[in-house]
């Protein structure tokens, strides 16, 4: 079981919008950033979001992030094929350590 | 560019060892953190623990402690990651990211325990 909850999958059409939600407690995303992550199939994971809601370099302004409580969610809009990924949510926890949540199955219909 | 380079593929036996190399590039290694992450097939990810490569300083998931060990040679820019009494449930694939944001990951090693 992983410390943070998301939905096992999700799905929309191409060019729709689609939100995945990250549920921890006070003793991580209460209390510390959420990142997101997205990995392709039989790729490395890829950093999406970091510090709640900012963008690396190269990562379009289709992909967003919030956090409220206890809560974080990604959004995608404009959803394309390439999309299609698994997506996990990470934060630090108050026993020092990283934790993740058990991924997200996106998949663009 | 910026990269995390691993080691290949590693099959071990039960009880053995294994020790995973990253090779930082394209930036100054000891500025950054690097995280270990490991991810069994089909499974999510598992984060099992960071060292500074200025350090030398390290944090392991509990459920690690004893059996990991993250060490680093700064004069080639590398970090190790070496896991001891190897069971079939540690077949993964290891990855090491670097920064407290994971900004940077390493292609992946896979390690098979098996007898």
């Amino acid at each position: 079981q992983s410390v943070l909850t998301q939905p096992p999958s999700v799905s929309a059409a191409p060019g729709q919008k689609v939100t995945i939600s990250c549920s921890g407690s006070s003793s991580n995303i209460g209390n510390n950033y959420v990142s997101w992550y997205q990995q392709l199939p039989g790729t490395a994971p890829k950093l999406l979001i970091y510090e709640n809601n900012k963008r690396p370099s190269g990562i379009p302004d289709r992909f967003s992030g919030s956090k409220s409580g206890t809560s974080a969610t990604l959004g995608i809009t404009g959803l394309q094929t390439g999309d299609e990924a698994d997506y996990y949510c990470g934060t630090w926890d108050s026993s020092l350590s990283v934790v993740f949540g058990g991924g997200t199955k996106l998949t663009v219909l | 560019q910026v990269q995390l380079v691993q080691s290949g593929a590693e099959v071990k036996k039960p009880g053995a060892s294994v020790k995973v190399s990253c090779k930082a590039s394209g930036y100054t290694f000891t500025s950054y953190d690097i995280n270990w992450v490991r991810q069994a097939t089909g499974q999510g990810l598992e984060w099992m623990g960071w060292m500074n490569p200025n350090s030398g300083n390290t944090g392991y998931a509990q459920k690690f402690q004893g059996r990991v060990t993250m060490t680093r040679n700064t004069s080639i820019s590398t970090a190790y990651m070496e896991l001891s009494s190897l069971r079939s449930e540690d077949t993964a694939v290891y990855y090491c990211a670097r920064h407290d944001n994971m900004d940077v990951w390493g292609k992946g090693t896979t390690v098979t325990v098996s007898s």
